[in-house]
């Protein structure tokens, strides 16, 4: 069990860019979440995919974020146009299949400075 | 509409006291329920969940919690803090097979 990678760790750039971040989830598992977590604060489901199906993408921040799994395997979220609001850490998880009981498995996270 | 809620954002105890922290949701529906804990720069590790076959629940490092549905509370204690144990703590409720709902979480200091 390799568990979940995310990469970069850290990632600074300036406000306008685009920044792509990468989460690989454990391999067996077909579940795959993506969260945001500001300072102090719990994370924030932004969205989930079973397989390579995104079933929810409604509390995507904004049109902004877009999230990929194309071949149900890794994941990339991508946010254009970054604003200063946009710094934090996006957190990836990944779960087996079967309900509200299945825990998820945390990467290390990305942390994004918007200068 | 908050899901959980922890109450005492920061929490102090002198090593080998007893670690009480409190979560309590709100939930139409039987909830499952997790409590996470994350170290500095790091994701989110389980420490244990609530899944309806047992009220109390031990987790990893010692720690366990106790569903209690009058309550509508998930509170997580140790009975002996150690050093190692200061970390930030997240209570979590999954809704509806696939959603989150993590609180603010509960910043525990351990005193030597």
């Amino acid at each position: 069990d390799t568990g979940v990678s995310q990469d970069p760790r850290h990632k600074i750039t300036k406000r306008g860019q685009n920044v792509t971040f990468r989460c690989d989830p454990i391999s067996e598992h077909n579940r795959l979440y993506w969260y945001r977590q500001t300072l102090g604060q719990g994370p924030e489901f932004l969205t989930y995919f079973q397989n390579e199906a995104q079933l929810e993408k409604s509390r995507l921040l904004s049109d902004r974020f877009s999230a990929e799994r194309p071949k149900g395997s890794f994941s990339t979220l991508e946010i254009q146009r970054t604003e200063q609001g946009d710094s934090a850490m996006y957190l990836c998880a990944s779960s087996f299949e079967g309900g509200s009981n299945q825990p998820q498995h945390f990467g290390d996270g990305t942390r994004l400075s918007i200068l | 509409a908050q899901s959980v809620t922890q109450l005492g954002s920061h929490v102090s105890v002198s090593e080998g006291a007893l670690v009480l922290l409190r979560c309590n949701y709100s939930s139409s529906v039987p909830p499952y329920l997790f409590w996470y804990v994350q170290y500095p720069n790091q994701g989110l590790q389980l420490l244990l969940k609530y899944t309806s076959a047992a009220t109390l629940v031990k987790g990893i490092n010692g720690f366990e919690a106790e569903f209690k549905k009058s309550e509508t509370s998930f509170h997580l204690t140790k009975p002996s803090a150690h050093m190692s144990d200061a970390a930030e703590y997240f209570c979590a409720v999954s809704l509806f097979g696939n959603q989150f709902y993590f609180g603010t979480g509960t910043s525990l200091t351990v005193i030597p």
